[in-house]
């Protein structure tokens, strides 16, 4: 069974863009979560979307969006990038009957200069 | 508010050693408890979770110790290897929050040979 798939894996963007990000679950999988780490906070969770719908949000400002698709893939916008939106952004999914094992992808590098 | 702190920041141990981290939690709501390795490049994977209604839960050379009186948690590595350096993260969540999960900020362990 492939894993969760991120891309990109890494780039490089400037202040005032904007990202989008995409995440592929695994197979069978209705939940995908997002989650930003950085070094001074560890991992923080963005939002959860099941079965096209956001189900749970967390405290990040509305320039941070997602949205989930009918095949589960799900993507993430970051709009007005500023200097501190630079992270390893991962994206996780799991079956979403129950909280239970999430199943991280690999993340997508995100650099803003 | 940090809800999930994790101590030490970082443990060194020899190979053969036992390695302890402690979590500590505030919100009572929380009943799950999972613990997530990390390695370099990576995304995190989990490694042994425990409910409130036990208070050990052991798997191989792992083992979560849980106290809810006291609001902590913790994770022992029994015989630790170099294959266990890896940077590792408690975290908590509540049923019904499904994917939302609440990370400690990250422990590195370098295991020495």
């Amino acid at each position: 069974k492939a894993g969760v798939t991120q891309t990109p894996r890494y780039l490089i963007k400037t202040r005032g863009q904007q990202v989008t990000l995409s995440c592929s679950p695994i197979s069978g999988h209705r939940s995908v979560s997002w989650y930003q780490q950085t070094p001074g906070q560890g991992l923080q969770f963005l939002f959860e979307y099941f079965s096209e719908t956001q189900r749970n949000k967390g405290n990040f400002p509305g320039r941070f969006s997602g949205r989930q698709f009918s095949n589960s893939r799900s993507e993430m916008n970051v709009s007005t990038l500023e200097l501190g939106d630079s992270a390893l952004y991962l994206c996780a999914s799991s079956a979403g009957h129950r909280t239970g094992e999430l199943f991280f992808g690999e993340g997508s590098r995100l650099t803003v200069l | 508010q940090q809800q999930v702190k994790q101590s030490p920041q970082s443990l060194i141990v020899q190979k053969g050693g036992i390695s302890i981290i402690n979590c500590a939690y505030e919100n009572t709501a929380f009943d799950y408890f999972p613990w997530y390795q990390q390695f370099p490049g990576k995304g995190p994977a989990l490694l042994i979770a425990i409910r409130p209604d036990v208070s050990e839960k052991k798997e191989g050379r792992f083992t979560i110790s849980f106290n809810k009186s006291a609001k902590q948690f913790s994770l022992h590595i029994m015989d630790s290897q170099p294959g266990d350096s890896a940077t590792y993260f408690c975290a908590a969540g509540q049923t019904g929050a499904n994917s939302k999960l609440t990370f400690g900020k990250g422990i590195t362990l370098s295991v020495r040979p």
